[in-house]
């Protein structure tokens, strides 16, 4: 089956610090959508990305669509504190049908005050 | 906010009873899911629906059903629930405007004993 692979599984960081996690699948993918987890809570959609080569920002986040469609990337600027939690991304991948979203396992973030 | 809830939030049960999970939403989405999600495994799903009374199994639905009579109302049940099922269920929307955005709801914590 299709799978998505991201990395690293997890980081600890100190405050202020800039962070980057990627998303690789075997396959080609149509959208990346990438997700954030408060403990707790439900994942809260972060950035959508449509178009290969694309790069999205929400504030201090910003996102890309790898140009072979195979992978994408996060980077997030100056960490604080909130930016704790698990990052997901996810992808209705050509195997599926568009209905169904493939996620990866998670990049569980850590920031040190 | 997607406008989506959750009850019940937290649930302990035995082995052998059955559990029903409900997921509202408040506005019309054609696309709903229900997913769950264990350490190591990321979030996978178990059944969606694409309209009232049209359903699809996902990559992990035995032990699982689903009902959907109503728009606004998708039911997840566990016929005989097992320990294996322990886990943190998510509903999600979709609201299939040419999108593959999902959103989540809060999340209920189910334990089998």
């Amino acid at each position: 089956g299709q799978q998505l692979n991201q990395s690293p599984q997890s980081m600890f960081i100190q405050e202020g610090e800039d962070v980057s996690m990627n998303c690789t699948s075997s396959s080609i993918f149509n959208t990346w959508l990438w997700y954030k987890q408060d403990p707790g809570e439900g994942p809260v959609l972060l950035i959508a990305l449509y178009k290969a080569g694309e790069l999205t920002s929400n504030g201090r986040l910003t996102a890309q669509f790898g140009i072979t469609r195979k992978d994408s990337f996060l980077n997030i600027s100056a960490s604080i504190p909130s930016d704790v939690g698990i990052y997901f991304c996810a992808g209705p991948g050509e195997e599926t049908s568009g209905s169904r979203l493939t996620f990866g396992e998670g990049t569980q973030l850590t920031v040190n005050p | 906010d997607a406008g989506i809830t959750q009850s019940p939030r937290h649930k302990v049960t035995e082995t052998g009873t059955p559990v029903t999970l409900r997921c509202h939403q408040t506005e019309n989405h054609r696309y709903m899911y229900w997913y769950r999600q264990d350490p190591g495994h990321g979030l996978r799903l178990i059944h969606y629906s694409y309209g009232v009374k049209d359903t699809d199994k996902g990559e992990v639905s035995d032990g699982y059903s689903v009902s959907r009579s109503k728009t606004e109302d998708f039911l997840l049940t566990l016929e005989s629930a097992t320990s294996s099922q322990t886990s943190v269920y998510f509903c999600a929307i979709r609201s299939g405007t040419g999108t593959y955005e999902q959103y989540f709801g809060p999340g209920t914590r189910l334990t089998v004993t």
